[in-house]
């Protein structure tokens, strides 16, 4: 069975710009998490997508969005992005919304300069 | 707003020894995960634990969830190089729609 994926692995981009993150989840997962995790932190809850639905969502502003599509991969979408958005963002699939814990990808390290 | 304390946050010993990582709340969680990552890396899950006091063990690791489903604790024997990382602990509520993590035990173990 094949992991979690993310892409890219490494973003550079300008403050106020806007950046679209990816993930494909694993084989036979329906739900998607997105985490963001800043340098010596643990990860925070940005929002979760159960079968193509927002499950929950964690202490984000409207301008964090998302996706799940048919095919239970998803969108994370930041919009005018801040300084303080540099992180790592994790993304993380499991089956029936996670009560029995996440598959994480290797996440996505974004900086905005 | 539910929250996880982990201590200690970092924790440097000499192989061989043997430690124990704390994982603290006030709010009850349904279910309590523990993960390693390394740096780079995503978190890998270790263990979940779901019922009030169940004690799980993996290899040279023992998991602990509390009584009354607040608290948690690894234990590990013989520390080993390879154990070096940050340990997570997470947790979550009953309908699993967030599951949060502590800031995490940064284990450095010297050889």
């Amino acid at each position: 069975e094949t992991g979690v994926t993310q892409s890219p692995t490494h973003l550079i981009k300008t403050r106020g710009q806007q950046v679209t993150l990816r993930c494909s989840s694993q084989s036979g997962h329906n739900t998607v998490s997105w985490y963001q995790q800043a340098l010596g932190q643990g990860p925070q809850f940005i929002f979760q997508y159960y079968r193509e639905e927002e499950n929950g969502r964690g202490n984000f502003p409207p301008r964090f969005s998302g996706l799940q599509f048919p095919n239970y991969s998803s969108e994370l979408n930041v919009n005018a992005l801040e300084l303080d958005d540099s992180a790592l963002y994790l993304c993380a699939s499991s089956l029936d919304r996670g009560h029995y814990g996440y598959t994480f990808g290797s996440g996505t390290r974004l900086t905005v300069v | 707003t539910q929250l996880l304390e982990q201590s200690p946050q970092f924790l440097s010993i000499q192989e061989g020894e043997n430690l124990t990582v704390y994982c603290n709340s006030s709010s009850v969680f349904s279910s309590l995960q523990w993960y390693r990552q390394e740096p780079g890396e995503g978190p890998v899950l270790l263990v979940t634990v779901v019922t009030g006091g169940e004690v799980k063990k993996l290899k040279r690791l023992t998991f602990q969830f509390g009584d009354a489903r607040k608290d948690s604790s690894l234990h590990i024997t013989a520390a080993q190089t390879g154990d070096t990382g940050l340990y997570l602990c997470a947790g979550g509520d009953s309908s699993a729609s967030k599951i949060i993590f502590g800031s995490g035990t940064r284990l450095s173990i010297r050889p």
